[in-house]
């Protein structure tokens, strides 16, 4: 089974702090989502990549940047923290290629700006 | 990929068939899912069916897709209260570097009445 670990449930942080949440994919994906949801909204696509150091913005990258240095590992990065950046945050990966790609997610994070 | 539209609530007895509803706009979609996500969890994937099926079975549930109105349906036999959750349907679509986005609906919230 394909396991994506998000490193924390929960997290409290405070307006202005830079903030990293983590993502690692046990199963060598190519491709790693970041989303947040809120409700009412369904998910909302931040940032995705497709292959080690690429990146390609979603449909609301404004205030997050990523990076993905290991293909295991994808991190999206909150420069400086907003309240209006408390959400669930979900990670997804899928592999490559053209067939099939369903998305596999972890547990989310679910984030708190002070 | 386009919009996605679901009903945001279903109710049902316990024992009853479930049917969640789904619309989507995309006709160049390959593939199309279903998603569950329990209370602060994340999405699991439940099934999925591809363009040129009309429809898919696996054990209490059926996926029906009629391609000509662009409506998929999730059909769960005999629901349980275990079955209480957020179904999202998804279409995917080929984006950049060959990974398949998704496009999610805003959920459909079954709630089962005992």
């Amino acid at each position: 089974d394909v396991k994506v670990t998000q490193s924390s449930r929960y997290l409290v942080k405070r307006t202005g702090e830079k903030v990293f949440l983590e993502c690692v994919q046990d199963m060598d994906h190519e491709n790693m989502f970041w989303y947040r949801q809120d409700p009412g909204l369904g998910l909302r696509l931040i940032y995705f990549s497709y292959d080690v150091k690429m990146k390609e913005k979603g449909d609301i990258p404004e205030g997050y940047s990523v990076s993905r240095e290991k293909k295991e590992r994808f991190s999206l990065i909150l420069e400086s923290a907003s309240t209006n950046q408390t959400s669930m945050y979900l990670c997804a990966s899928s592999l490559g290629g053209f067939g099939n790609q369903p998305q596999h997610f972890g547990d989310g994070t679910r984030l708190s700006i002070l | 990929g386009e919009d996605v539209e679901q009903s945001l609530f279903l109710s049902v007895r316990e024992g009853d068939s479930s049917v969640i509803n789904c619309t989507y706009t995309d006709s160049s979609s390959t593939y199309l899912y279903w998603y569950k996500q329990e209370p602060g969890a994340g999405l699991q994937l439940l099934t999925y069916i591809f363009s040129n099926m009309d429809m898919k079975q696996d054990q209490r549930l059926t996926v029906l897709l009629n391609k000509k109105d662009k409506h998929l349906s999730l059909r769960i036999a005999d629901t349980q209260t275990g079955d209480s959750a957020i179904y999202f349907c998804a279409e995917g679509f080929v984006s950049s570097g060959s990974a398949r986005q998704l496009t999610f609906g805003s959920g459909t919230q079954l709630t089962v009445l005992p």
